[in-house]
């Protein structure tokens, strides 16, 4: 079945480093992928989205690219700041758009 | 615009206890979705549904009720509560057409004693 691959948390960074979270999957067909954002005590925000190989998306200085040789959507920022400071959840979207498939998230922590 | 609205934000239910979980929407959106977190985990889908009359299990349904008489209110029924019920409860929705986008609610937190 459909399964998402994410690096274990937390990670701690200081602000300003570079950021890396890995994300890996196993799908059939061709899944949308997506990174959500889940702040402390609120639901989930949708970050970003791949629909197709070799899509980059992209917001708020974060940025992930679908790479389907190696079945990879890494997210990744170049300076992360303590406004980042939350849990990361990578998912893949299947069947015919109702089967939402999460990772079990990374926890960042980004101190001063 | 509230978006998709859940109350209560937090229950502590007895085992063998009833009770439902509300979950609205302001969008007009077909699809609605509940999902549970676990500590540690992704997030599980139990119930969805495509529109009002029409609801569809998902990969953790036993335990759970729903039902859609409604565009905006998709409710999520447990009819005998069991410690492992204990979770947060999460309800989104997205539009039918336009993108496959789903717009989370804050959760509910339930707590099975």
């Amino acid at each position: 079945g459909d399964s998402v691959t994410q690096m274990e948390g937390p990670v701690t960074l200081s602000e300003e480093a570079f950021l890396t979270i890995n994300c890996t999957y196993t799908a059939t067909g061709y899944p949308s992928l997506f990174w959500y954002v889940q702040y402390p005590g609120e639901g989930l925000q949708l970050l970003l989205k791949a629909t197709k190989a070799d899509d980059k998306g992209s917001n708020k200085g974060f940025e992930a690219t679908y790479r389907k040789e190696t079945t990879s959507f890494h997210l990744e920022k170049g300076s992360v700041q303590v406004s980042d400071s939350a849990v990361y959840f990578c998912a893949l979207l299947t069947g015919g758009g109702n089967k939402l498939t999460f990772g079990t998230g990374t926890q960042l922590k980004v101190e001063l | 615009n509230a978006g998709v609205t859940q109350t209560p934000k937090f229950r502590i239910l007895k085992i063998g206890q009833s009770m439902t979980l509300q979950c609205t929407q302001d969008m007009n959106h077909n699809y609605m979705y509940w999902y549970r977190q676990d500590p540690g985990m992704g997030l599980k889908l139990i119930y969805y549904s495509v529109g009002a009359g029409i609801t569809d299990k998902g990969e953790v349904p036993n335990g759970y009720n729903v039902s859609r008489s409604t565009t905006e209110d998709f409710p999520l029924r447990l009819e005998l509560a069991a410690p492992s019920q204990t979770s947060v409860y999460f309800c989104a929705s997205r539009p039918g057409t336009g993108g496959y986008e789903q717009y989370f609610g804050p959760g509910t937190r339930l707590t099975v004693t």
